[in-house]
């Protein structure tokens, strides 16, 4: 079963550092590219950014750009979001999906499947 | 790149059809068939319910349906069920910085 699971909720002060997980099973991890999605309390979805395992090119979202770093570890199949300096205003669920390419094209795709979310909450 | 626009909420009795319309710009929903529908249970992970437009994934029933015309697209959920009760959201890819974006979400009531 393809599956991605990610790192359990967490409570943080402003100004903390924090790198949350999504780790893949049942696929070729490296074949996929792994995105980063945010739910904001009472939000819809926005995309963050993406990573290709393979070759760790990152493509990021201009209103997530220097906000957020993401990485990914091939040796445990793992993909990471990570804050240097925590703000109020990141308090959201964050969800990681894998990427599908349409066989008929080198672009687009869509996300199947997600990770189960990771609850951030950032308060003092 | 803004948000895809969807109606806030939606409602259906069972049995019933409903549709959600999800739209966008010449720049997303009109500008390519990656368009794809997500629905989400709250505290669980979202699912695919349609890809490019009109494809539905392996597993999931075929009373739901997928369109697009110009720059809208409509999600389809026919003989409405209980379990259908989610939000929906929709995206788009863009081509852009911000390569995909998504609709606000349609929170679907089954009466």
């Amino acid at each position: 079963e393809v599956q991605l699971v990610q790192s359990g909720a967490e409570v943080k002060k402003p100004g903390e550092s924090l790198k949350i997980s999504c780790k893949g099973s049942g696929y070729s991890f490296t074949n996929y590219w792994i995105a980063w999605v945010r739910q904001m309390p009472g939000e819809g979805l926005e995309w963050m950014g993406i990573i290709s395992p393979g070759n760790y090119d990152t493509r990021y979202s201009p209103s997530f750009q220097g906000q957020v770093t993401i990485t990914a570890d091939t040796s445990i199949n793992t993909a990471y979001l990570q804050w240097s300096s925590l703000k109020a205003s990141d308090t959201a669920i964050y969800y990681c999906a894998r990427r599908i390419l349409p066989s008929y094209s080198r672009s687009g795709g869509w996300f199947d499947p997600w990770g189960q979310g990771t609850l951030v909450t950032v308060s003092s | 790149q803004s948000a895809l626009t969807q109606p806030a909420s939606v409602s259906g009795s069972p049995g019933q059809s409903i549709t959600i319309a999800c739209t966008g710009t010449s720049s997303d929903v009109g500008g390519y068939q990656y368009v794809s529908w997500y629905q989400h249970h709250p505290g669980k992970a979202p699912k695919l319910m349609i890809y490019d437009v009109t494809h539905r994934p392996s597993g999931v029933s075929n009373r739901f349906s997928g369109s697009k015309s110009g720059n809208t697209a409509s999600l389809t959920i026919s003989g409405l069920q209980a379990e259908d009760e989610a939000d929906y959201y929709c995206s788009s890819y863009t081509g852009s910085d911000t390569l995909w974006v998504f609709g606000g979400g349609t929170k679907l009531t089954v009466l």
